[in-house]
């Protein structure tokens, strides 16, 4: 039974790249979950798919934020012109639709630096 | 204002005695569920406890227990005969209906057992 993987682990970047992260949720799970938590914070939810379609997006999805999942299994998460601000754990959780207790299974995370 | 509220920063517990950690929520949706993840200096959240707000016995996964008290709004997390390997930030989250199913994160609690 594989869990919720992530990739990169880390990344470190310049100001002003380009960067993608990757999701691969739990095999049987529909419903995906993008957070990001900074340091010292809760994770604050960021966008969530169920199968290929994105359902919700957080305000503090700006427009160089996006996100997808073409055929509803793995996802990406893409930030343009990375700014210091963006610096922050982004962790990936999946669950059922209409399992029980509707539990979300987290990722390690990606740990962003943007030098 | 906060939903979630986490008052206890960081809590230090001697090894194998019990220690309560705090959390209390707002919400006016009456169906709603509440969980505890913790996280490990490695980053990744792991679950430990769900309480739907309709349960009507307060929830226990092994030495994890909840202590659900609708009425107060509050749903405390205790560990007994607690472990080294327990030291890591603890988290309360809730899911509320209308705001589909993403989950709303207290600030933590670090938690701290002595040897």
């Amino acid at each position: 039974d594989t869990g919720v993987s992530q990739d990169p682990r880390h990344k470190i970047t310049k100001r002003g790249q380009n960067v993608t992260f990757r999701c691969d949720p739990i095999s049987e799970h529909n419903r995906l979950y993008w957070y990001r938590q900074t340091l010292g914070q809760g994770p604050e939810f960021l966008t969530y798919f169920q199968n290929e379609a994105q359902l919700e997006k957080s305000r503090l999805l700006s427009d160089r934020f996006s996100a997808e999942r073409p055929k509803g299994s793995f996802s990406t998460l893409e930030i343009q012109r990375t700014e210091q601000g963006d610096s922050a754990m982004y962790l990936c959780a999946s669950r059922l639709a209409s399992g029980d207790k509707e539990t979300q299974y987290f990722g390690p995370g990606t740990r962003l630096l943007v030098l | 204002a906060q939903k979630i509220t986490q008052t206890q920063p960081g809590m230090f517990v001697q090894e194998k005695e019990a220690v309560t950690l705090d959390c209390t929520y707002d919400t006016s949706d009456p169906s709603y569920g509440l969980f505890w993840y913790k996280q490990p200096s490695s980053g990744e959240m792991i679950f430990l406890i769900y309480q739907g707000s309709y349960d009507q016995q307060n929830a226990t996964e092994g030495r994890y227990s909840l202590n659900f008290q609708k009425a107060r709004k509050s749903a405390n997390l205790v560990i007994s005969a607690s472990q080294l390997g327990d030291s890591a930030m603890y988290f309360c989250a809730m899911r509320e209906m209308p705001s589909g199913s993403r989950l709303t994160f207290g600030e933590g609690t670090q938690l701290t057992v002595n040897p």
